[in-house]
């Protein structure tokens, strides 16, 4: 049971410069999430969905857009990369039952 | 504006002895409370959970306390271990299943 799964674990890309970031679960969770988590600043919520084909805006979504392509999948795409994206970006699953499940993290480095 | 609060940035205990972590909240609304912990480099993890309807939540070694009128939860560790040294991150939930955390406090356990 691999739980939330997210790909790349690593990734260096330069200013301007465009990308996506995969998770998916298998817990058969309504609601998904995507965190930011930065030195002093704790982890701070992008996007998240509270079922298949809803998504709202967390504290810090400028600079993001999301995709809940199905139950399982919900991406994270920076259209246009910016240094202050620095970060290492966790997806989490729940339901109301549940508390979240996370992932083991991307860290994305914005040249 | 930080409706969860960890003032604490990091706390040093010693072995065998009981680890206090505390959080504050602003928000009234807040249903569901919850604690995670962290090592470097992996996803949070859950810990324990209190409904707003307790005061109090017991699972081995840690306890959650929560006071509703003072907007206040506590995590007692007791007795500390070394396993326990992490990041520990304090949540709250609200109605619509959005989950806030606070900014983590870094627990050290002296040998």
């Amino acid at each position: 049971n691999a739980g939330v799964t997210q790909t790349p674990k690593f990734q260096v890309l330069k200013t301007g410069q465009s990308m996506t970031l995969q998770c998916a679960q298998d817990m058969n969770h309504n609601s998904m999430y995507w965190y930011r988590q930065d030195p002093g600043m704790g982890l701070r919520l992008i996007y998240y969905s509270a079922s298949e084909g809803t998504t709202d805006k967390g504290e810090v979504p400028n600079g993001y857009n999301v995709s809940r392509l199905n139950k399982r999948e919900f991406s994270l795409r920076l259209e246009s990369a910016a240094p202050s994206q620095t970060s290492v970006y966790f997806c989490a699953s729940s339901d109301r039952v549940q508390p979240q499940h996370f992932g083991d993290g991307t860290r994305l480095s914005i040249l | 504006d930080q409706q969860v609060k960890q003032n604490s940035p990091s706390l040093s205990v010693q072995e065998g002895r009981i680890s206090i972590l505390n959080c504050d909240y602003t928000n009234s609304m807040f249903d569901y409370f919850l604690w995670y912990k962290k090592y470097p480099a992996e996803g949070p993890t859950f810990l324990i959970s209190i409904s707003s309807i307790k005061d109090k939540n017991e699972d081995g070694r840690f306890t959650v306390f929560l006071n509703k009128s003072a907007k206040h939860l506590s995590l007692h560790i007791v007795p500390s271990q070394p396993g326990d040294s992490a990041v520990y991150f304090c949540a709250a939930r609200e109605r619509d299943d959005k989950i806030i955390f606070g900014k983590g406090t870094r627990l050290h356990i002296l040998p």
